[in-house]
């Protein structure tokens, strides 16, 4: 069965701390991973992953993609209050097939 | 900057009924998709539209679902017969190439939350 599973589903922090969320999955022929943000409705675009070992970067935002191992991480450094929202991992496959995690729920705390 | 949009942004419908959720793409983009989200859930892929027929679809998508692109602008996703467990909001999305091939952003409208009572 496809599916994709983020960790942890929620997460505390105070402002200026690092933070890394986790998605790992298993899917047939996979093609890219996907991490967006929501905030109150639509997910916004983060980073498109499709090759291994190498991060992209935005920001104070960050993301690499392990292929052997059949996961992603998500780092956010020096958090701000404006991060708050759930990331959502998502990943595409088969053709035009795609599924998205459950979801971190980030706070971030003044 | 080119954007997603839908309307309505908030449908209310008698269970039963049928509703037209409506999307207009980005216009030189080429691939179309509908997911929903039932509140304080996870984002569902229900399918995926090109060429003027469905490339991908998900269990969800059964035959109460449909979608067309009636002219060159709007892609419209129809629900048959609406259960309350349709509640949701749908969102539309829109690349320039096939989403899974991993090469193009695939761009989100605001979406539009149906409440069937």
């Amino acid at each position: 069965e496809d599916k994709v599973v983020q960790s942890p589903l929620s997460l505390v922090v105070h402002e200026g701390d690092t933070v890394t969320l986790n998605c790992s999955y298993e899917v047939t022929n996979f093609r890219s991973l996907l991490w967006y943000k929501q905030e109150k409705k639509a997910p916004t675009f983060l980073f498109m992953l499709t090759s291994s070992g190498i991060e992209k970067k935005s920001g104070r935002l960050s993301s690499i993609l392990d292929k052997k191992e059949l996961f992603s991480i998500l780092n956010i450094t020096a958090t701000q209050t404006g991060d708050s929202a759930v990331y959502l991992c998502a990943v595409g496959f088969n053709n035009n097939d795609m599924r998205f995690g459950a979801g971190t729920r980030l706070t971030v705390k003044p | 900057e080119p954007e997603v949009t839908q309307t309505p942004s908030h449908q209310v419908t008698q269970m039963g009924q049928e509703v037209i959720l409506r999307c207009v793409p980005i216009s030189n983009h080429l691939y179309f998709y509908w997911y929903r989200q039932i509140l304080g859930q996870k984002v569902e892929f229900l399918v995926s539209f090109y060429n003027n027929e469905i490339s991908e679809k998900s269990e969800i998508f059964d035959d109460q679902f449909s979608v067309e692109r009636p002219d060159g602008s709007n892609f419209t996703l129809k629900i048959r017969s609406t259960k309350l467990e349709d509640s949701a909001m749908y969102f539309c999305a829109s690349s320039l190439t096939p989403f899974a091939g991993g090469r193009d952003e695939q761009f989100f409208g605001p979406g539009t939350r149906l409440t069937v009572l």
